[in-house]
């Protein structure tokens, strides 16, 4: 257990829909990452927060939000949903955001799937 | 632009040793790491490298060049657990952490 929640665990809906992914972060780490996995395909980056700003964006669709809270829990939204969108999303924490080197713990993941 | 290459898949004997390569071309430099994934798992650390030279870590060795932009993992005595993938990333210097596809390593008995 890497102590990084992620919820929901699956998540089916259709085309066109908005969906809200939620990840709660390891205590104490200010860093939250989002990635997202399509089958059989690497770990695409898709933004950072540190400390409830915005630190790093990766190749993240305008369609696609995300925002971390001052709890330190982020919220990862997609809208207009295509078929495409099917993936695992994890999310991830790390303790600082100033230095890339610092290991980063994955959350569960959530399987979205757009039918 | 940037970019990191491993092999997509390799195949080992349980017991035997196997080298994942990783070679890289970034923007700036912070760290390469290599993650463990099972199928329909998270990721989970394995190694950390910074520093040329080599990392080890129990059955698990890391080995990074910086001059050549070139890491390896070892694995020694290969077990059946050890299926998975493994995943290179760089941290490069603007923050962001740019990852290989990944290499599926498939173990046979």
């Amino acid at each position: 257990d890497s102590g990084v929640t992620q919820t929901p665990k699956h998540l089916i809906t259709a085309t066109g829909q908005r969906v809200t992914l939620r990840c709660s972060p390891r205590s104490g780490d200010l860093s939250v990452y989002w990635y997202q996995q399509s089958l059989d395909q690497g770990l695409q980056f898709l933004i950072q927060y540190y400390n409830g700003e915005e630190r790093a964006k990766g190749n993240i669709l305008e369609r696609f939000s995300a925002q971390q809270f001052p709890d330190l829990h982020s919220e990862l939204n997609l809208s207009s949903l295509e078929l495409g969108d099917s993936a695992l999303y994890f999310c991830a924490s790390s303790a600082g955001g100033l230095e890339t080197y610092n290991e980063q713990f994955f959350g569960p993941g959530t399987r979205l799937t757009v039918l | 632009g940037q970019n990191i290459d491993q092999p997509t898949e390799m195949t080992a004997t349980e017991g035997a040793i196997v080298q994942i390569n990783c070679t890289y071309q970034t923007s700036g430099f912070n760290g390469l790491f290599w993650y463990q994934q099972h199928a329909g798992e998270a990721p989970t650390f394995l190694s950390y490298n910074v520093l040329d030279g080599l990392e080890e870590k129990g059955r698990f060795s890391s080995f990074l060049s910086r001059s050549k932009g070139y890491s390896y993992l070892l694995l020694k005595e290969l077990q059946m657990k050890d299926s998975a993938s493994y995943l290179c990333a760089v941290g490069d210097s603007n923050y962001q952490f740019i990852w290989g596809a990944g290499t599926k390593l498939i173990i046979k008995p």
